[in-house]
């Protein structure tokens, strides 16, 4: 059964850049079985989706945060990476990192989440 | 991508059934067969209760179902216990690798 943990700063100062990881662990993140994302939820919010890495290398991000995230994958430690550059009060949200199989469309396992807080 | 509309709140008592709707568009929930639910407690990260609009994961109670009418998806929960007390949130594939999510529905046991 495949386990996520997110790791990374809790505070981020205003117009700097979010650095997180996930670590995935009881399965291996080179398949193409699965995509790998990373969601947020602004404390009291809903849910919102962020971007996707699959195993071809292509990775989608929602539209509204397009110009400012990036996510990666580090095959050789089984991590998968957000960089969200600029960010404002409003980045602040705990993140989750999710996978799920992709014939499926849903998000199977997740991680417990991290709080970043945005200071100004 | 406009987020998917669920009513803030619905309660219910013990042992009765409560449905919780999520509408959306034709770019997502009216077009595709991937919606899927999710339960989250308080300080808890989500957790898959449905998905594929009507399938329930392994390990999930039967006591939770979902379904779908055009632009519609629902979860049903019957015999509704303590435990259930939660939010619930829908989601829905929107086509070219995107979700979209529903702003969340928190259910009280009465």
């Amino acid at each position: 059964q495949l386990q996520l943990q997110e790791s990374g700063p809790g505070l981020v100062k205003a117009s700097e850049t979010l650095s997180l990881t996930c670590t995935v662990s009881g399965g291996s993140i080179s398949t193409s079985d699965y995509y790998w994302v990373w969601i947020r939820q602004p404390p009291g919010k809903g849910l919102a989706w962020i971007g996707s890495f699959y195993y071809s290398g292509t990775t989608y991000y929602t539209p509204s945060l397009q110009s400012r995230v990036t996510v990666s994958v580090n095959k050789s430690n089984n991590q998968f990476s957000l960089i969200l550059r600029s960010v404002t009060a409003a980045d602040t949200a705990v993140y989750y990192c999710a996978t799920g199989v992709q014939r499926f469309m849903a998000f199977d396992y997740w991680g417990p989440g991290t709080l970043v807080t945005v200071s100004s | 991508q406009s987020a998917l509309t669920q009513p803030a709140s619905v309660s219910g008592s013990p042992g009765q059934s409560i449905t919780i709707s999520c509408t959306g568009t034709s770019s997502d929930v009216g077009s595709y067969t991937f919606v899927s639910w999710y339960q989250q407690h308080p300080g808890k990260a989500p957790k898959l209760m449905t998905y594929e609009d009507t399938k329930r994961p392994s390990g999930v109670s039967n006591r939770f179902s979902g379904s779908k009418s055009g632009h519609t998806a629902s979860l049903t929960i019957s015999g509704l216990q303590a435990e259930d007390e939660a939010d619930y949130y829908c989601c829905s594939y929107a086509g070219s690798s995107s979700w979209v999510f529903g702003g969340g529905t928190k259910l009280t046991v009465l």
